[in-house]
């Protein structure tokens, strides 16, 4: 059981390049969750996902999009890449159980972006 | 404006004896609380939780507790190991069940 799967796991981008970051879980579940950890802070959510072909914003969306077409996967893709997206970021899914906000989370990819 | 706060951005404590993690909100309308501890190069992963209606959670050598009245919520850990070093972050669920996460402990554990 594989869990929540991140790839890559270290990328460096030039100003202005885009990119796709890739989550994948195979717990079936239908909650996922794109996070950001800059030095010294917490996870900002990014954008989020309650199943598929549903995705919303979370508290930082501007610079990504996201989709979902499967249960499965759930990409992250930055368009015009910046130095300000300079981050480690985490993918993590959870059950739709109530009251269960318990969330796995992918191993993460730290990307520069110079 | 941060509504989790974990004022202590580090802890050194020798083993055996007991660490405690602080964490500090200023919202009410938060109703789950969960710790998660991360090591280096790893993902965050979930420790252990508290809802609302309970004050105190125990699962082995990890203790949550939780003053509702002053919104603090603190992670005991008896007896500390050299293996739980690590960055501890508090997390907070409202109602629209997304987490709000706090800036992280850093805990060392001396042998």
């Amino acid at each position: 059981n594989a869990g929540v799967t991140q790839t890559p796991k270290f990328r460096i981008l030039k100003i202005g390049q885009s990119m796709t970051l890739q989550c994948a879980q195979d717990m079936n579940h239908n909650y996922m969750y794109w996070y950001r950890q800059d030095p010294g802070m917490g996870l900002k959510l990014i954008y989020y996902s309650v199943g598929a072909g549903i995705t919303d914003k979370g508290e930082v969306p501007n610079g990504y999009n996201v989709s979902r077409s499967t249960t499965e996967d759930f990409p992250l893709r930055l368009e015009l890449a910046a130095p300000s997206q300079t981050s480690v970021y985490f993918c993590a899914s959870r059950t739709t159980t109530a009251s269960n906000e318990k969330l796995f989370f992918g191993s993460g990819t730290q990307l520069s972006v110079l | 404006d941060q509504q989790v706060k974990q004022n202590s951005p580090s802890l050194s404590v020798q083993e055996g004896r007991i660490s405690i993690l602080n964490c500090d909100y200023t919202n009410s309308m938060f109703d789950y609380f969960l710790w998660y501890k991360k090591y280096p190069a790893e993902g965050p992963t979930f420790l252990i939780s508290i809802s609302s209606i309970k004050d105190k959670n125990e699962d082995g050598r990890f203790t949550v507790f939780l003053n509702k009245s002053a919104k603090h919520l603190s992670l005991h850990i008896v007896p500390s190991q050299p293996g739980d070093s690590a960055v501890y972050f508090c997390a907070l669920a409202g109602s629209a069940r997304q987490l709000t996460f706090g800036s992280g402990t850093q805990l060392t554990v001396l042998p």
